[in-house]
């Protein structure tokens, strides 16, 4: 297994541009995670899927964040305009319930994001 | 409400030596709790984890946790260091036994001396 998959590892972007992040869950998952790490918070949960429904919106920062899951093995996070002050690691993070399903959520390598 | 308390930012030992790092949680709920390694520029890997069973967890590369429910703790120890250790740990707990969000601690970044 390929594991969690995200892309682009780096973006370093201008502010006001739009940034999109990308992550393929592990084949079979079927909750899909958004985290976000900075120096400051910690890491944090942004927002998450179940079946490709959004369940748990709290954590987005605000009306400039936006998350898509138009299938059960794609998802987006996108930021638009991109400030500074969202410079972080956004993780992905996917999991399962069902035969040997659990708590665990396994995490992706990251996006280190910079807002120029 | 639920969090988790990383006792120490930084901690130091010598290859060879006991690791010890600690974690204390606050839990409305019978907890789920984990320990996750993060190498630098590495996504998070799971280490172990608690869920309401065996008290003595065991993890990967030697790692292994105890759920003291008395002292609301879950640290995290290894016999003997080796240089591959040095990461930052995180000491997460969950809402609720089966439930999705994560609470992590601020972490603990762990050096070995050789």
């Amino acid at each position: 297994d390929a594991g969690v998959i995200q892309s682009p590892r780096h973006e370093v972007t201008e502010m006001g541009q739009e940034v999109t992040l990308r992550c393929k869950p592990i084949s079979g998952h079927d909750y899909l995670f958004w985290y976000r790490q900075t120096m400051m918070r910690g890491l944090e949960l942004l927002i998450y899927f179940n079946n490709n429904v959004p369940i748990d919106d709290s954590g987005m920062p605000e009306d400039r964040f936006s998350a898509k899951m138009p299938n059960a093995s794609f998802s987006t996070l996108k930021i638009q305009p991109s400030e500074p002050r969202d410079s972080a690691v956004y993780f992905c993070a996917s999991k399962t319930w069902g035969q040997g399903g659990s708590e665990t959520q396994y995490f992706g390598p990251g996006t280190r994001l910079l807002v120029l | 409400a639920q969090s988790v308390t990383q006792l120490d930012s930084h901690v130091s030992v010598s290859e060879g030596t006991p690791v010890l790092l600690r974690c204390n949680y606050s839990s409305s709920y019978s907890p789920s709790l984990f320990w996750y390694v993060q190498h630098p520029n590495k996504g998070l890997q799971l280490l172990l984890k608690y869920t309401s069973a065996a008290t003595l967890v065991k993890g990967i590369n030697g790692f292994e946790a105890e759920f003291k429910k008395s002292e609301t703790s879950f640290h995290l120890t290894k016999p003997s260091a080796h240089m591959s250790d040095a990461a930052e740990y995180f000491c997460v707990v969950s809402d609720q036994t089966g439930a999705n969000n994560l609470f992590f601690g601020t972490g603990t970044r762990l050096t070995v001396i050789p």
